[in-house]
């Protein structure tokens, strides 16, 4: 089967700028994870979906991140305006049950806020 | 506050030598145990996971992990590494005391020297 598909796989923006990272999930799976990894950190959870619902958004800065998972498919991740300390890679997972006994990950897109 | 601990940030060896990472988690309650991998510029691997049954769980190349309920780990271990071992390995919780969804370790950089 095909994996979680992320793009773009690298981008460099400027302080105050704006940014969106995309998500394509496993077919047939119903929840779907944006993850912030850090340098020399591990992933932490910005936001969970089920279907198109929001489950848990509670890392989420909500002053400058949004997200959302239209038709419970596709997912798109946005930072406005971009701070230096958002540079990371931004993961995003994918699994058949809410309870996450599978995930998938996809490649990631490293992100660099200059 | 609830979280998952791995013990060493890095560790370096030789190839042939026995490897052991250490993962401790503080919730209570069921939870279910995974070990990823994260290879030089490649995305999230998953090595093993841990549901119920045997707390012995063997997973891909080589490795297994220990679920010791009373201490709360679940440590990763394999006989022995070889160069291609070389990677960052991140233990991760579900545990529905923290609403299911997927919590990881800070990560350990292995490097295997040959």
């Amino acid at each position: 089967e095909a994996g979680v598909a992320q793009s773009p796989r690298y981008k460099i923006i400027e302080k105050r700028q704006s940014v969106a990272f995309w998500c394509n999930p496993i077919s047939g799976h119903a929840t779907l994870y944006w993850y912030q990894q850090i340098l020399g950190q591990g992933p932490k959870l910005l936001i969970q979906f089920q279907n198109n619902g929001v489950v848990d958004d509670s890392q989420l800065p909500k002053d400058r991140f949004s997200a959302e998972r239209l038709k419970g498919v596709d997912s798109t991740l946005k930072i406005q305006p971009a701070k230096l300390e958002d540079s990371a890679v931004y993961l995003c997972a994918s699994s058949f049950l809410r309870q996450g006994h599978g995930y998938t990950f996809g490649s990631g897109t490293r992100l660099t806020v200059v | 506050a609830q979280s998952v601990s791995q013990h060493n940030h890095h560790v370096i060896l030789s190839e042939a030598a026995s490897l052991e990472l250490g993962c401790n988690y503080s919730y209570g309650g069921t939870v279910n145990l995974f070990w990823y991998v994260q290879y030089p510029g490649q995305h999230l691997q998953l090595l093993l996971k841990y549901f119920s049954g045997d707390p012995l769980v063997k997973g891909i190349k080589g490795f297994e992990a220990e679920f010791i309920k009373s201490k709360f780990s679940f440590n990763l271990r394999k006989p022995s590494v070889q160069w291609s071992d070389t990677a960052e390995y991140f233990c991760a919780v579900n545990a529905r005391a923290a609403g299911n969804k997927l919590t990881f370790g800070g990560g350990t950089r292995v490097l295997v020297k040959p």
